[in-house]
């Protein structure tokens, strides 16, 4: 159980464009959902969360209009990379957990190249 | 204030031999603690985890990992490590204060020999 699934694993993009990212729990309804980017030979770092049916919380420094997160159901959020540039190129990995649990389960994550 | 500090960025060892990898963090609240392994390009897949019950938790494949409030310690130990054990380990705590949040430590990248 607590299976959480992402969609695409890979992609490449050009500079400018946008990019959609799924996070799915398979098993489980997902309350919270969370996305991180990790940098190459870095730790995660969480950029936001999201509750199902309201605004995504972002963590400091990190753009809300530009990482467009959505939680509309109880098994799916988006992020959306928009413009995306070159130095957006990063692993970004969601996460999902039920209700007050503090346990997260992570998604396989999702490897984004922008030229 | 809470933080994880992994002390080592890299531990090789050999087939067969015990593993440890080191964690100690700093919390004003009785934490949440738990160790993710992260293979190369996949996600996080969480080992274990210590929610004020048990001191020495025991998790998948072998591993466990003691929580010492004395020393403020959460490392991770097996006793005989296996080439598919070679990965980044990750040290977190729950921020309970801040609705559950995670905080990563920076991670330890381990080997193994044969």
């Amino acid at each position: 159980g607590a299976v959480v699934s992402q969609h695409p694993s890979w992609v490449i993009c050009k500079s400018g464009t946008s990019v959609k990212i799924e996070c799915r729990s398979l098993d489980f309804q997902a309350t919270t959902m969370f996305w991180y980017r990790q940098f190459p030979k870095q730790s995660l770092m969480l950029m936001a969360t999201s509750n199902e049916g309201s605004k995504a919380t972002y963590e400091q420094g990190v753009e809300k209009d530009k990482f467009l997160i959505n939680h509309a159901s109880l098994t799916l959020s988006t992020l959306t990379v928009t413009s995306a540039h070159p130095e957006d190129s990063s692993f970004y990995i969601c996460s999902a957990r039920s209700g007050q649990q503090e346990t997260q389960y992570f998604g396989p994550g999702t490897r984004l190249l922008v030229l | 204030a809470q933080s994880v500090t992994q002390l080592d960025s890299h531990v090789s060892v050999s087939e067969g031999t015990p593993v440890l990898l080191r964690c100690n963090y700093s919390s004003s609240y009785s934490p949440s603690l738990f160790w993710y392994v992260q293979h190369p390009n996949k996600g996080l897949q969480l080992l274990l985890k210590y929610t004020s019950a048990a001191t020495l938790v025991k998790g998948i494949n072998g591993f466990e990992a003691e929580f010492k409030k004395s020393e403020t310690s959460f490392h991770l130990t097996k006793p005989s490590a296996h080439m598919s054990d070679a990965a980044e380990y990750f040290c977190v705590v729950s921020l309970m204060e801040y609705g559950n949040k995670l905080v990563f430590g920076a991670g330890t990248i381990l080997r193994v020999k044969s």
